[in-house]
């Protein structure tokens, strides 16, 4: 059982490239999620899906696309990558039902933007 | 907004003593509370969870205390090891009819031979 599965794993970026990072997901579950992580700050999150099909506005959202074309995957996309963007991005998933549910992570894409 | 806050950001404690990280929540409506371990270079691992109407919860060498009145959550850790050395979140989920985790910045654990 795979779990969650981020690829690229790392990747430098110059600015104003592109780049779309994929998270895939085995466990059936509704709800996935896309996070930044920087140094002395939690989590926080881009954008959130809670089904196929859908997509939702976390707490920094700007600069970024998302994609739920299929229940499985979870597509961040930059379309014009900034300095600022510099961050560790992690995907996670949950089942959604009830609330009692904990979110499982990927390890993780670190990203870099020169 | 609220958020989900911790006390300590460093935490040095001899292997085989216990370790006790703690958390601050603001958000009084939250309903359910997880505790993870994040090891260097890799994503977040579930550890624990409590629900609102729980004080106390306890898995294998890990308890979770919490305390609602004054809207804090703690980490227990027994004897601690080597292994335990990480990142510890707690995340907040509130009850407003969305599934959004709320994370703290973390506490690093030290564990020391």
């Amino acid at each position: 059982n795979a779990g969650v599965t981020q690829t690229p794993k790392f990747r430098v970026l110059k600015t104003g490239q592109s780049m779309t990072l994929l998270c895939a997901q085995d466990m059936n579950h509704e709800y996935m999620y896309w996070y930044r992580q920087d140094p002395g700050m939690g989590l926080r999150l881009i954008h959130y899906s809670v089904g196929e099909g859908t997509t939702a506005k976390g707490e920094v959202p700007d600069g970024y696309n998302v994609s739920r074309l299929k229940k499985q995957n979870f597509l961040l996309g930059l379309e014009s990558a900034a300095p600022s963007q510099t961050s560790v991005y992690f995907c996670a998933s949950s089942t959604g039902t009830g609330r009692n549910t904990e979110a499982f992570f990927g390890q993780g894409t670190r990203l870099t933007v020169v | 907004g609220e958020s989900v806050g911790l006390h300590l950001p460093t935490l040095s404690v001899q292997e085989g003593d216990n370790s006790i990280i703690n958390c601050a929540y603001s958000n009084s409506a939250s309903d359910y509370f997880i505790w993870y371990k994040q090891e260097s270079g890799k994503g977040p691992q579930f550890i624990i969870d409590i629900r609102s109407n729980m004080d106390k919860r306890q898995g294998q060498r890990v308890t979770v205390l919490l305390n609602k009145t004054v809207k804090h959550l703690s980490l227990q850790i027994a004897a601690t090891q080597p292994g335990d050395s990480a990142v510890y979140f707690c995340a907040e989920i509130p009850s407003s009819g969305t599934y959004k985790y709320i994370f703290g910045t973390g506490t690093r654990l030290k564990v020391l031979a």
